[in-house]
């Protein structure tokens, strides 16, 4: 069955940086885009982008350019999304999911806390 | 970007029908996708398409609408229902999602 798993709970300073990743399994991981998604509970569900899991091309939404950066490791089925200059604001529940137009598969969720 | 607009609450009782409405600020023709989501747990995708449901999801679940206009119908409730139901659009760049509506039952 399709999975996929996501890294465990962050908890970083003002200024850095979190690489939070994301494994598939149960299908061709090449087959599918991955989409990433923020969550808060004051914003609600934010689209943050996608990645071309075959050949690593991305496309981001404009309020996430330079927060966000999506790679892959197809060796390991695995994606990435590395969040950097963090603030308080990045503070969040961050999601993967599988990429068909519509989100049909989901990690469990990553939570990133920003603190000092 | 598509502000997809939905009421924040709604409370029905076991075996009543309910509508959950969702209205974007452009069309999305019929690119409006429904999710529940349980507290402490993922998104579960329910409708894609505007109105074809997700293999697996009771068929007391249904989607209707195009354009601007869309509804998620539950018929009939039951407890089990207790969750946020978020719409979707993925027909403008960048996808966006409603705020949620979180459903009780009584």
């Amino acid at each position: 069955q399709v999975q996929l798993q996501q890294s465990g709970a962050e908890l970083a300073k003002p200024g850095s940086s979190v690489k939070i990743s994301c494994k598939a399994s149960g299908y061709t991981f090449t087959s599918y885009y991955i989409s990433w998604i923020k969550q808060t509970t004051g914003q609600g569900l934010e689209y943050i982008g996608y990645i071309n899991t075959g050949s690593g091309g991305t496309n981001y939404n404009e309020k996430f350019k330079g927060k966000a950066t999506l790679t892959v490791d197809k060796s390991s089925s695995t994606a990435f999304m590395q969040l950097s200059s963090l603030t308080p604001d990045d503070s969040a529940v961050y999601y993967c999911a599988r990429f068909e137009v519509v989100l049909a598969y989901w990690g469990q969720g990553t939570l990133v806390t920003v603190s000092s | 970007d598509t502000v997809l607009t939905q009421s924040p609450a709604l409370a029905v009782s076991p075996g009543e029908r309910v509508t959950i409405s969702c209205r974007a600020s452009e069309s999305v023709s019929t690119g409006m996708h429904w999710y529940q989501q349980k507290p402490g747990q993922q998104p579960k995708l329910l409708i894609y398409g505007a109105s074809n449901l997700e293999s697996g999801v009771p068929a007391r679940f249904s989607g209707s609408g195009s354009g601007t206009d869309f509804t998620l119908t539950i018929d009939p409730v039951e407890a089990d229902d207790t969750a946020t139901y978020f719409c979707q659009q993925s027909w403008n760049d960048p996808f966006t999602f409603g705020s949620g509506t979180k459903l009780e039952i009584k």
